[in-house]
């Protein structure tokens, strides 16, 4: 049972660079979004996915673009990194019906210096 | 715009004790809440969801109330143990069933003593 699988675990990026943070579950999962995890301010939604070919934003996407174009897979892209983009990056999914919880997967660590 | 609290912010106590972690939110209007459970390092695991037609919900050690019309929930660890150390996070739906995503709270930091 892998669930919801992230990579990489950690990653370092310059200013400027750019990355694909990959994200892919196994539960036949609907919805999938990314968030991102700073220290002392909770986590905040950066984009959401309701099905494959459908993306909308969350509230804090810019600096961020995703696609969806299979169930399986939702990955973050991050163009120019900017310092402020240094977070823990989570990917969630749950079921297309109300009242189900949300599975997470380990995160991303990302640093850009 | 939905706003979660979470009180306190951190908790120490010796083994064994029953505690309470507790919960507000700002728009009564939810679907549902859930309480996660976050291990250094690691990503959310979903404890208990309740709905908003429910008060209770039960898992173990581990009882969750709800009270929507005062914007509130509760988590109730029953016999607390070294390994329930963990940070503790509730969440609601930004709107109707959570299609758009949950809003969180930034969590309780719970520390069991041996």
């Amino acid at each position: 049972n892998a669930g919801v699988t992230q990579t990489p675990k950690f990653r370092i990026l310059k200013i400027g660079q750019s990355m694909t943070l990959q994200c892919a579950q196994d539960m036949n999962h609907n919805y999938m979004y990314w968030y991102r995890q700073d220290p002392g301010m909770g986590l905040k939604l950066i984009y959401y996915s309701v099905g494959a070919g459908i993306t909308d934003k969350g509230e804090v996407p810019n600096g961020y673009n995703v696609s969806r174009s299979t169930t399986e897979d939702f990955p973050l892209r991050l163009e120019l990194a900017a310092p402020s983009q240094t977070s823990v990056y989570f990917c969630a999914s749950s079921p297309a019906t109300y009242n189900s919880p949300l599975h997470f997967g380990n995160g991303t660590r990302l640093t850009v210096t | 715009k939905q706003e979660v609290t979470q009180i306190p912010a951190a908790l120490s106590v010796p083994e064994g004790e029953n505690l309470v972690l507790n919960c507000s939110f700002t728009d009564s209007a939810i679907y549902n809440l859930q309480w996660f459970r976050q291990d250094p390092g690691k990503g959310l695991t979903s404890l208990l969801l309740i709905q908003s037609s429910q008060r209770e919900q039960t898992s173990g050690r581990l009882n969750a109330s709800l009270d929507k019309s005062s914007g509130r929930s509760t988590l109730y660890i029953a016999a607390s143990q070294p390994g329930d150390s963990a940070t503790y996070l509730c969440a609601v739906p930004y709107s109707g069933g959570g299609a758009d995503g949950l809003t969180f709270g930034k969590g309780t930091h719970l520390i069991i003593q041996p």
